[in-house]
């Protein structure tokens, strides 16, 4: 285990189709965040976890958007009903409880055509 | 609301110049600031953090609670500098990292 890792690293899908997106956070890191990144942005913070619990969603999470961690090991960011403005790098960082860095994965990009 | 700007998109220096990538913010507490950078197909990294007031590859960066800023210098630029570099906030350990834009610094000799 040497970092965060990100599955798929690209997906197109057509829009209207579902998808998930998977991020393995470093061993024993109990906090994990996902956040979008469009062209010419920063990251965005989307929604965090410790452990299993959710912490905090933002405003940017609507509802075709949930993200779930069970065991608090991985976890899943699933889009419904994708529209051409999901368009974007998705992000999974992961840090630990007291631990001022976050780490990020490589990110997965999504085009929706 | 918390906010973080970066003015420039794209700083274009000459190798061993000095560097100076500006980042302000806006929040009414006591932030913890942050520099991350992306180089070249590799993966968001932290480079510095305010409380721990070190230099990394050269590069300093002092929080001016009085100005609200938090910019990055380097006094001798290097080509391997060349990425792009965010500046970031958060409002207490364990949340989430409000992003500027970035800006894109470009060494060359």
């Amino acid at each position: 285990d040497t970092g965060v890792s990100q599955n798929p690293r690209h997906k197109i899908t057509k829009r209207g189709q579902n998808v998930t997106f998977r991020c393995d956070p470093i061993s024993e890191h109990n906090r994990l965040y996902w956040y979008r990144q469009t062209l010419g942005q920063g990251p965005e913070f989307l929604t965090y976890f410790q452990n299993e619990a959710q912490l905090e969603k933002s405003r940017l999470l609507s509802d075709r958007f949930s993200a779930e961690r069970p065991k608090g090991s991985f976890s899943t960011l699933e889009i419904q009903r994708t529209e051409q403005g999901d368009s974007a790098m998705y992000l999974c960082a992961s840090s630990a409880i007291g631990g001022n860095e976050q780490f990020f994965g490589p990110g997965t990009r999504l085009t929706v055509l | 609301a918390q906010r973080v700007t970066q003015p420039e998109k794209l700083l274009s220096v000459f190798k061993g110049a000095p560097v100076e990538l500006k980042c302000n913010y806006s929040y009414s507490g006591s932030p913890e600031l942050f520099w991350y950078v992306q180089y070249s197909r590799q993966r968001l990294q932290l480079l510095l953090r305010h409380i721990s007031r070190e230099s990394i590859k050269g590069f300093t960066a002092d929080l001016n609670k009085g100005e609200t800023s938090f910019h990055l210098k380097k006094p001798f630029a290097q080509e391997e500098d060349s990425a792009m570099y965010y500046c970031a906030l958060r409002y207490q350990a364990g949340t989430a990292l409000i992003f500027g834009k970035g800006t894109t610094l470009s060494v060359s000799s």
